[in-house]
């Protein structure tokens, strides 16, 4: 178990343009999650996947927010035309479904995006 | 949508002293976790506790779920220790984590 791992783990970027981030579950976890985390707050959900099916997304990801888990495993993150109220840190977590009970959600280091 | 709220917000404890953080909530849940964020960002597990009382160490925890609410006591803090506590709940028909606001630690030596 080598844990959640997210890359990169720093992003700058200009305003305007597009940025991905991955994301490698802990492996045969079938679920994943995005959350996105501003500072002082905690963490907010944005979507999630089990397996390669997106099941449920939050209306704070906007139509420029993508993301793609295509193989059920590793999931990327996509904001295209970066706005400065992007800036964050984007916490990838993952977990396990057993017989239909969700068991606990294991958090990645995070990437820290800042938009200029 | 469920509403977390803990508190204190804030809390500032000497070397050894003792502290209990509280965590409520507005609906039923299915899940309670209780999370560590070091200084680098990084959430860390702590408890998955949707009701009881478990203990690690210097860390305990109890959760009331029909009252709503959820307790996490740290003994003999250390300076380690500080960064933001979070708790976070699963509806019990939902699928994500709601997280409370935190309560940020500070342990001076």
């Amino acid at each position: 178990d080598t844990g959640v791992s997210q890359d990169p783990r720093h992003k700058i970027t200009k305003r305007g343009q597009n940025v991905t981030f991955r994301c490698d579950p802990i492996s045969e976890h079938n679920r994943l999650y995005w959350y996105r985390q501003t500072l002082g707050q905690g963490p907010e959900f944005l979507t999630y996947f089990q397996n390669e099916a997106q099941l449920e997304k939050s209306r704070l990801l906007s139509d420029r927010f993508s993301a793609e888990r295509p193989k059920g495993s590793f999931s990327t993150l996509e904001i295209q035309r970066t706005e400065q109220g992007d800036s964050a840190m984007y916490l990838c977590a993952s977990s396990e479904t057993t017989g239909g009970r969700r068991e606990t959600q294991y958090f990645g280091p995070g990437t820290r995006l800042l938009v200029l | 949508g469920i509403q977390v709220e803990q508190s204190p917000p804030d809390l500032i404890l000497q070397e050894g002293a003792n502290s209990t953080l509280r965590c409520n909530f507005s609906d039923s849940v299915n899940n309670l976790q209780w999370f560590h964020q070091n200084p680098w960002g990084q959430l860390i597990n702590l408890f998955y506790i949707p009701s009881g009382t478990k203990q690690n160490g210097r860390l305990s925890a109890t959760t009331v779920a029909t009252e709503r609410y959820s307790l996490l006591y740290i003994s003999s803090s250390q300076t380690t220790d500080s960064g933001v506590y979070f708790c976070a709940v699963e509806l019990a028909a939902g699928n994500k984590l709601t997280f409370g606001g935190g309560t940020r630690v500070l342990v001076k030596p």
